[in-house]
């Protein structure tokens, strides 16, 4: 059973900077894994904000950036702010199935 | 505008068969490349996906729970049904329904979800 990997939690400063990552228990992520970013707050839907690694949707802060980092997709907020408070999920693509990572609750103080 | 709404029971027995509609509008299932998909998640949980299905009814399930999960949508209707058999309490979540604009860019729109409790 495949599984994907996230930081369990996170704390960043205002306007501070910090990356997300996501692992792949199959190996080095590569862009043939289509990551995808989404953002959880509580109560609400995810939201998605980044797809095939570094693509932003047109409603993403363009403080949130994707890329490849050390074998593992990456999630990289810059100047954050305390509305980016929440859960964050990534999403790697298996030829057809998809697998959601754990979740890393960011927390902003 | 693409919107997406659950319906079902909010309330099964163990054993029993749960069945979802996704109700859509904005999209069409006929279009090429389009999807809709099953995500759910359960209190205090990480997203699980569950099925997706395509505009040319290529489905694609879950591994770990292929063998209760089936898949359909009606066209005509701008719905997608999901059917889970044999419920049990560990499958209680809130359960959505997503776009997909294709296979890689899958649940870039959300239903607000629907919580189901599975309990006798």
């Amino acid at each position: 059973q495949t599984v994907v990997t996230q930081e369990p939690s996170l704390t960043v400063s205002p306007g501070g900077t910090v990356t997300l990552t996501c692992a792949s228990s199959t190996g080095a992520v590569t862009s043939g894994y289509y990551p995808n970013w989404f953002q959880q707050k509580p109560g609400q839907a995810p939201r998605a904000l980044i797809y095939s690694t570094s693509n932003k949707h047109s409603w993403t802060p363009a403080r949130f950036s994707g890329s490849l980092l050390g074998g593992k997709a990456a999630l990289t907020l810059s100047g954050v702010q305390p509305e980016d408070e929440a859960e964050y999920y990534c999403l790697l693509y298996y030829g057809g199935a998809v697998v959601f990572g754990g979740g890393t609750k960011l927390t902003v103080l | 505008q693409i919107t997406l709404k659950e319906s079902g029971p909010t309330l099964v027995k163990p054993t029993q068969t749960l069945t979802l509609t996704c109700t859509f509008s904005g999209f069409s299932l006929s279009t090429s490349g389009v999807g809709v998909g099953w995500i759910r998640q359960p209190p205090g949980k990480a997203l699980e996906w569950l099925a997706l299905i395509y505009w040319n009814d290529d489905k694609r399930y879950s591994p770990s729970l292929k063998s209760r999960l089936t898949i359909t949508k009606d066209t005509s209707k701008n719905q997608v049904v999901l059917t889970m058999t044999n419920m049990d309490p560990v499958d209680t979540a809130t359960y959505y329904c997503a776009h997909s604009q294709s296979g890689y860019v899958p649940f870039d729109y959300w239903g607000q979800g629907t919580l189901v409790t599975v309990s006798s």
